[in-house]
């Protein structure tokens, strides 16, 4: 069964500073997506960054930005400058290509932002 | 272009009443999933349908029930509700699902239900 795991349930982080929020996952696919979600406390997540397995290229977006390690099944979150709006819940969370289309998440992360 | 809506967005309900949830996808949308996030037990999948059929299905009692209009809209029911079902229910959409080329899913705002 595939398992997404978040070891840090709380970090914190200095306006403009950089934080790296960890993820690891178990799986015996080949082919599968992985996805950064935040979730403010208005609720809506809100998907942050994404991964494709099949991808060597770790994915950026702007100020985030991954660390893809795909024989070591972990795929960390990296937040540069950040920001005040940053601080939220982060979910880390897997998905299949074949079978099963449903999204495993992990426990999330809670991320305060301090000024 | 309108986000994933879900009504309601509160509810209060007694035990052993049953609950109907709503999920408008975002338009030409037709992969409607469906989670139960709780703090306990996290975000966890209860179902998804796709083209007015259920194509997937998680591990939870056969109290929680679903189904998809032809509009793409989606309503989750729960029945003889147990204390334990209090959580955030949230939906998402997607065109037609991860697995046929999608890469991502749009998530709605959540139904929060309490039950007393």
């Amino acid at each position: 069964a595939q398992t997404v795991t978040q070891s840090q349930p709380e970090m914190s982080v200095q306006e403009a500073e950089t934080v790296t929020l960890s993820c690891t996952y178990d799986t015996s696919e080949s082919d599968y997506y992985l996805f950064w979600y935040k979730q403010p406390p208005s609720r809506q997540m809100i998907l942050v960054i994404r991964q494709e397995a099949y991808k060597q290229q770790n994915a950026t977006e702007n100020r985030f930005s991954v660390n893809f390690q795909k024989a070591a099944k972990s795929f960390s979150l990296k937040i540069s400058d950040s920001q005040l709006g940053d601080a939220a819940m982060y979910f880390c969370a897997y998905r299949a290509v074949q079978g099963n289309n449903d999204m495993r998440f992990g426990a999330g992360t809670r991320l305060t932002v301090k000024p | 272009k309108a986000g994933v809506t879900q009504t309601p967005r509160y509810l209060i309900k007694t035990r052993g009443q049953q609950v109907t949830l709503s999920c408008s996808p975002i338009s030409g949308h037709r992969s409607v999933s469906w989670y139960q996030q709780t703090p306990g037990q996290g975000l966890q999948f209860l179902f998804e349908y796709f083209s007015e059929t259920q194509r997937n299905k998680g591990n939870f009692p056969g109290r929680f029930s679903g189904r998809q209009f032809s509009n793409s809209r989606s309503e989750m029911n729960v029945s003889t509700l147990e204390l334990g079902d209090s959580a955030l229910y949230l939906c998402a959409s997607s065109l037609s699902g991860i697995a046929y080329g999608d890469t991502e899913a749009f998530f709605g705002q959540g139904t929060r239900l309490t039950v007393v």
